[in-house]
């Protein structure tokens, strides 16, 4: 099972900040999070990641709580091409690979 | 410089039938991972290769099998297709192991009938 929880969707206006939040409350100290997107029928795509400091990048800012239990990713002036689903996912180092959840389905509004 | 390629983009395949799919990695990039995602779904983990070797495995049937070739091109093959094996295969890439940054490609839309 995914180790991350999110908002099944959301809206956002164009040109607005979007704030996508995700909650991890059994990561542990050196356990990092990603971010994807997904835009319809494409691949998913990286976006970030963090381990505990606050992260920005061209796309994105990821911000993370002190106690490392909860995320929020921003993305500072939305426009329509960043309508996708969103997923926050905890990587399990064991076998390699990201077990994905359901994401959150943002969505951009004119 | 190319991302990561996949090959079909579309297949329809009838039950029972094997399947190959076939993935290029970005220049460099040593690791491969394979996905599978039902539509509505996030993706699920099928397998990973690093230096040839598989490194990790998902909950996958012994049906589906996978290799890393010397120049880290990959093959996905699937044996005795089900309706249920319909999906849209996704194979990603990342320069080493134990890194999560993946960049993936745009991948191959099977369908089973």
């Amino acid at each position: 099972d995914a180790k991350t929880t999110q908002p099944p969707s959301m809206d956002c206006a164009e040109g607005r900040a979007a704030n996508l939040p995700c909650n991890h409350s059994t990561i542990s100290g050196n356990e990092y999070v990603y971010w994807y997107r997904q835009i319809h029928s494409q691949g998913p795509q990286y976006i970030i990641h963090g381990l505990k400091n606050n992260e920005t990048n061209e796309m994105a800012s990821l911000i993370i709580t002190e106690d490392r239990k909860s995320s929020t990713l921003i993305l500072p002036h939305a426009t329509l091409r960043d309508t996708a689903v969103y997923y926050c996912i905890v990587p399990m180092d064991s076998n390699y690979q990201l077990i994905w959840g359901a994401g959150t389905k943002l969505i951009i509004k004119p | 410089d190319a991302g990561v390629t996949q090959s079909p983009t579309h297949l329809i395949k009838t039950r029972g039938q094997h399947v190959t799919l076939r993935c290029s990695p970005i220049s460099g990039h040593k690791s491969v991972s394979w996905y599978q995602q039902v539509l509505g779904q996030g993706p699920q983990f099928i397998f990973q290769y690093y230096e040839k070797e598989e490194r990790g495995r998902g909950n996958f049937p012994d049906r589906f099998s996978a290799r890393q070739f010397p120049n880290y091109s990959s093959e996905l093959n699937v044996n005795a297709l089900l309706l249920g094996d319909s999906a849209l295969y996704l194979c990603a890439s990342s320069l080493v192991i134990g890194t999560y940054g993946y960049t993936f490609g745009s991948g191959t839309r099977l369908t089973v009938v």
